[in-house]
């Protein structure tokens, strides 16, 4: 069955970019997705096919997707954006998530 | 507004059975697949089901098939998850999720506590 690959945690320092990256075999022929999750909140839809944000989604989230690797990139993180993050993918009918990374801001 | 709202928190024993809800507003209900996704304790997301509202066509993920029964009635915009007999293993938060076409996620729902203890 297809996997989703992320690295358990990142660490970033408040105003510096954070990327958070998730590794599928021939993910880039797919569409990537990212949802973030606050501690204690549902899940939110942060990135949808590959590079599209939604509304009310702040302008420092933006994505990428090719080759293996689709990447979830923050340009000037804050304290908020502290939480889990989901990458997602479609296959053979079914909804794929990623492990999930922990994204810290200190 | 698109609203998600899920029945409350539950309280089991081994073997019970349980049926949860998630009530569709804001939306032509009939339109969009819903499902739900597991996220026990500490744990990641993972993906269980989807029906369509508008012809009930169902996809399950194979993991879950066998464990749960995802269901609709679209008179009153509505789904739901069941199981015929709980295991502690299904305690978890249960998320009910607004589908476009079926392959992201787009309205998530705030989540229904399932907890099965004797």
């Amino acid at each position: 069955s297809y996997g989703l690959i992320q690295p358990p945690s990142v660490s970033v320092s408040p105003g510096q970019t954070a990327s958070i990256t998730c590794s599928g075999d021939k993910l880039g022929d797919k569409y990537a997705y990212w949802y973030q999750q606050r501690p204690g909140q549902s899940p939110v839809l942060v990135i949808y096919q590959n590079t599209n944000r939604p509304s009310g989604i702040p302008e420092r989230f933006s994505g990428s997707n090719s080759g293996n690797t689709a990447t979830l990139t923050i340009t000037g993180t804050q304290a908020m954006d502290e939480a889990d993050y989901y990458c997602q993918a479609w296959d053979t009918s079914i909804v794929i998530f990623g492990g999930g990374t922990k994204l810290t801001v200190l | 507004e698109v609203q998600l709202v899920q029945s409350r928190a539950e309280v089991k024993k081994p073997g019970e059975s349980l049926k949860i809800s998630c009530k569709g507003s804001g939306y032509s209900f009939t339109s969009y697949w819903i499902g739900w996704v597991r996220q026990m304790p500490g744990k990641g997301l993972e993906w269980m089901a989807i029906i369509y509202p508008g012809d009930s066509n169902i996809r399950y993920n194979p993991s879950f098939q066998d464990r749960v029964t995802i269901s609709v009635d679209k008179s009153i915009s509505t789904a739901y998850l069941q199981w015929s007999s709980l295991k502690a293993s299904d305690t978890a938060m249960y998320y009910c999720a607004r589908h476009v076409g079926y392959y992201y996620l787009d309205v998530w729902g705030r989540g229904t506590t399932v907890t099965v203890s004797s």
